[in-house]
């Protein structure tokens, strides 16, 4: 199975900062990866498929990078309801795995 | 609107059963492969299972097989998990997922859009 793993596991940030979160995985999984967000008791929502296309309708202050292993999720100027926990997904190769997030909260 | 809606979650015993269902509307149901996924609270979700579009196609984790079963009914619309032996590590919430895809060149990406509300389902004597 494909194992992923994220950085930093939890953030302080104030509204307006750029934040950034990272993504590994175990072994290349070319673009074959999705960024989620998901606040409590909602179910996960996707941002961002095959590493860097953002799903309609999300912002534009989120986009994705990376190929093969490294990849990242930058917010370019954080809100409000960007408090949240974001995973990431790799859909390479069935177990699709996840990561184990990364929670983002007020500073 | 895409909509997925789970239900049949709930309290079940060691080595009991119960049978989650997830009604989808808003789109062609028969046209897309669908997901189950589980998440324990503070952790990341964890893949469960998934079924292509005409039910010929089945695949589980490790950590369900043999114990679970996905199935779908195109006609009524709804995907099915049939939980079976339950343990208290399956005490989750689980959501099921359609996936989307799209091909460019000789890539075909997946992602999971929209997810349901979630059910949650707990096994304790």
């Amino acid at each position: 199975d494909i194992q992923m793993t994220q950085s930093p596991s939890s953030l302080s940030a104030s509204v307006g900062d750029r934040v950034t979160i990272t993504c590994r995985a175990s072994q290349s999984i070319s673009s074959y990866l999705n960024w989620y967000q998901q606040t409590p008791g909602k179910a996960p929502k996707l941002l961002i498929f095959a590493a860097s296309s953002l799903q309609s309708g999300v912002p534009s202050r989120f986009s994705g990078s990376g190929s093969e292993t490294d990849f990242t999720l930058t917010i370019s100027s954080l809100q409000p309801e960007d408090f949240a926990t974001y995973y990431c997904q790799q859909t390479d190769s069935i177990p699709f795995t996840f990561g184990p997030g990364t929670k983002v909260d007020v500073k | 609107e895409v909509q997925l809606v789970e239900s049949g979650g709930g309290l079940a015993q060691p080595g009991g059963s119960l049978r989650l269902s997830c009604e989808a509307s808003g789109f062609t149901f028969s046209d897309y492969w669908m997901h189950w996924v589980r998440q324990v609270p503070g952790k990341g979700p964890v893949w469960v299972s998934c079924i292509n579009s005409d039910g010929s196609t089945i695949n589980y984790a490790d950590s369900v097989k043999g114990r679970f079963s996905i199935s779908r009914d195109n006609a009524k619309n709804t995907l099915y998990l049939q939980m079976n032996s339950l343990r208290a590590e399956d005490t989750a919430v689980y959501y099921c997922a359609r996936m989307s895809t799209h091909r460019s060149s000789w890539y075909l990406y997946k992602w999971f859009d929209p997810w349901g509300q979630g059910t949650q389902v707990t096994v304790s004597s």
